[in-house]
């Protein structure tokens, strides 16, 4: 099994482009989470599903959306990136058996300039 | 509003010392689970917390959960240089499905020879 896994690995972004991070994972979890990760700040989560057609918006949803169109597959799309949105992007996911320990992604580092 | 605080938020110990990570939360919750991160790596799950009272323990690390004084320790015991990483506690803020994890900052640990 590869867990989770998150392409691309690294991006760099000028202000106002658009991209997305794919996070996929093949343990048949329910739950799927979406944090960025900056100095000093711990994790935050951005949004999260609690199942296949469903988002819900976390602590810091501004500026991103999701979608879980797939049970195995969580998009995050950033429609106009913005220097603030410089950080590192960790997805997770837990499975039916609440609660349970999140299982990370390797990560995705932005850079937006 | 959970609000998650780690203390120190930096420890630099020598080898053979033993030492303490406080992690405290301002709500009511009996789920804290903790995770290691190495640099430039994602976040690897340690401990697990459900109950109060809870002890895990797995090689010189020792995590426990006081619910009424929503208090965590990480107990270190005679450091070595493997040790050293970032550690974060997270308590789970409780939503109807799933679980939603709010971070502390994080304690950066160096081991020194």
């Amino acid at each position: 099994n590869a867990g989770v896994t998150q392409t691309p690995k690294f991006r760099v972004l000028k202000t106002g482009q658009s991209m997305t991070l794919l996070c996929a994972q093949d343990m048949n979890h329910e739950y799927m989470y979406w944090y960025r990760q900056d100095p000093g700040m711990g994790l935050r989560l951005i949004h999260y599903s609690v199942g296949e057609g469903t988002t819900a918006k976390g602590e810091v949803p501004d500026g991103y959306n999701v979608s879980r169109l797939k049970k195995q597959n969580f998009l995050l799309g950033l429609e106009s990136a913005a220097p603030s949105q410089t950080s590192v992007y960790f997805c997770a996911s837990t499975g039916n058996r609440v609660p349970d320990t999140q299982y990370f992604g390797p990560g995705t580092r932005l850079t937006v300039l | 509003e959970l609000k998650v605080e780690q203390n120190p938020l930096f420890l630099s110990m020598q080898e053979g010392k033993n030492y303490t990570i406080y992690c405290n939360y301002s709500t009511t919750s009996d789920r804290l689970y903790w995770y290691r991160q190495d640099p430039g790596k994602s976040l690897e799950s340690l401990f697990v917390l459900l109950s109060n009272g809870a002890v895990k323990q797995e090689g010189r690390l020792m995590a426990s959960l006081d619910t009424k004084a929503r208090l965590s320790t990480l107990h270190i015991t005679a450091a070595v240089h493997d040790l050293s990483a970032t550690y974060f506690c997270a308590v789970d803020g409780t939503m109807e499905y799933g679980n939603k994890l709010v971070f502390g900052a994080g304690t950066i640990l160096r081991v020194k020879s």
